[in-house]
């Protein structure tokens, strides 16, 4: 069955970096694009962007360009998020999902904390 | 960016209604709208993709049609697992949206 494990909780201080990692097994980890979506307590989704493994091309919301980072290890089939210059904005439970066009499967999330 | 605009916020209602839930875009988005069920502390659940079809698993009293701009979410008979908060999304072009969520709870 398809499923992506991320890795967990992280607090960072204003500034920092966080890296976010997705782990995919149950289907072909290349043949499907890699999304990022947060979610702020009790707020909305938020898409961040994608990334297809195969080539490893990216695409960003505009609000996220020059802060986001998205890569992968296809040797793993890891997917990885990196957000910097942290503000307490960024606090929220980030998802790894599947496919650009369904998001048909999600992680579980993991949660960033933002604070000094 | 596509602005995603559902209605109502919330609504209440009782094991075995009828419910609809409406999501509007502010442009047309084709058929491309997908609909996502949320519980407290669990990562979305997909219902509908493209406008109409049944994610696998999915019961069939979820149903979903639209087009253009104007789109549905039906549940034909409430159950109990079903209270939960739903989301619409387009996946016409970038940066896809979601909708604020519609939370449907027991009356």
């Amino acid at each position: 069955q398809v499923q992506l494990v991320q890795s967990g909780a992280e607090v960072k201080k204003p500034g920092a970096s966080v890296k976010v990692s997705c782990k995919a097994s149950g289907y072909t980890f290349t043949s499907y694009d890699i999304n990022w979506v947060r979610q702020a307590t009790g707020q909305g989704l938020e898409w961040m962007g994608y990334m297809n493994p195969n080539s490893g091309n990216t695409g960003f919301a505009q609000k996220f360009q020059g802060r986001v980072t998205m890569t992968r290890d296809t040797s793993t089939n890891t997917a990885y998020l990196e957000l910097s210059s942290l503000r307490s904005e960024d606090t929220a439970v980030y998802y790894c999902v599947r496919d650009y066009t369904r998001l048909d499967f999600w992680g579980q999330g993991t949660l960033v904390t933002v604070s000094s | 960016d596509i602005q995603m605009t559902q209605s109502p916020s919330s609504l209440s209602a009782s094991v075995g209604d009828r419910v609809t839930i409406t999501c509007r875009a502010s442009q047309s988005i084709s058929k491309y709208l997908n609909w996502f069920q949320q519980k407290p502390g669990k990562p979305p659940k997909l219902l509908i993709y493209t406008t109409s079809n049944l994610q696998s698993g999915v019961p069939s009293r979820f149903s979903g049609r639209g087009s253009g701009t104007d789109f549905t979410l039906t549940i034909s008979s409430l159950q109990p697992e079903d209270f939960a908060t739903y989301f619409c999304q387009q996946s016409y072009n970038s940066p896809l949206t979601f909708g604020h969520g519609t939370k449907v709870e027991i009356k």
